[in-house]
């Protein structure tokens, strides 16, 4: 994986709106990809997933957009609650090489207000 | 979901001692465990992969005689820092596979006097 500094890249919203964060991923041949929400001083949570043969995929007000051709993906958060405050990973794999050893993103601060 | 625990949330330690962190799964089998590192402010950084029954594999860049890993049995891995350093301060993060998902546990801080 690779780390960056100390300057992650935020974003800050009101409550109720809709966000949208992005991220930009290194390996073309990665078939896997997951968003991941890690909370201050907590392990990350499970998001969502999706693999290379879709392009989007909707869960419980989260939808993942994956463009291969890119190299980027999205993950957006319908109705921003105070609650999705939190760092925000996406991870990338290669399931037929390196099953299961993640390559994560820089991460983006997530700060909603009230 | 599935659960990963992991044991102790926090530890300081005198530098030049060891430090062993567990990460156990508690609701399903895990033959394979992941360990990563992440510095404050910083992404998660994979540090090894914990085989049930074998030897683990390293990135690049990690010392296996610092960072030594055994995974004993189906549900339980351990990590431990052997000598450590204040530059080893940061947070352990253990992972592991239930039902085609990766779970990780809720992170070890550790800090390093």
């Amino acid at each position: 994986g690779e780390s960056v500094g100390l300057h992650l890249p935020t974003l800050s919203v009101q409550e109720g709106d809709n966000s949208i964060i992005n991220c930009a991923y290194s390996n073309s041949a990665s078939d896997y990809f997951i968003w991941y929400k890690q909370e201050s001083g907590k392990g990350p949570q499970f998001i969502i997933d999706i693999r290379s043969n879709m392009d989007k995929r909707q869960g419980q007000r989260v939808t993942v957009l994956l463009n291969k051709t890119v190299k980027h993906l999205s993950l957006q958060i319908a109705a921003t609650q105070p609650g999705d405050s939190a760092v925000y990973f996406c991870a990338e794999n290669n399931i037929g090489t390196s099953y299961g050893k993640l390559t994560f993103g820089q991460g983006t601060i997530l700060t909603v207000h009230p | 979901g599935a659960v990963v625990s992991q044991h102790p949330s926090r530890v300081i330690c005198k530098s030049g001692t060891s430090v062993k962190i567990e990460c156990r799964s508690l609701d399903f089998q895990a033959t394979t465990m992941f360990w990563y590192r992440q510095f404050p402010k910083q992404s998660l950084m994979l540090m090894a992969t914990s085989n049930e029954g074998s030897k683990a594999t390293y990135e690049q860049g990690v010392e296996k005689d610092k960072f030594l890993i055994n995974h004993a049995s189906l549900t339980l891995s351990t990590l431990t820092v052997t000598s450590a350093h204040p530059e080893d301060s940061s947070f352990y993060i253990c992972s592991a596979f239930a039902r085609e998902t990766q779970y990780f546990g809720p992170g070890t801080r550790l800090l390093v006097l």
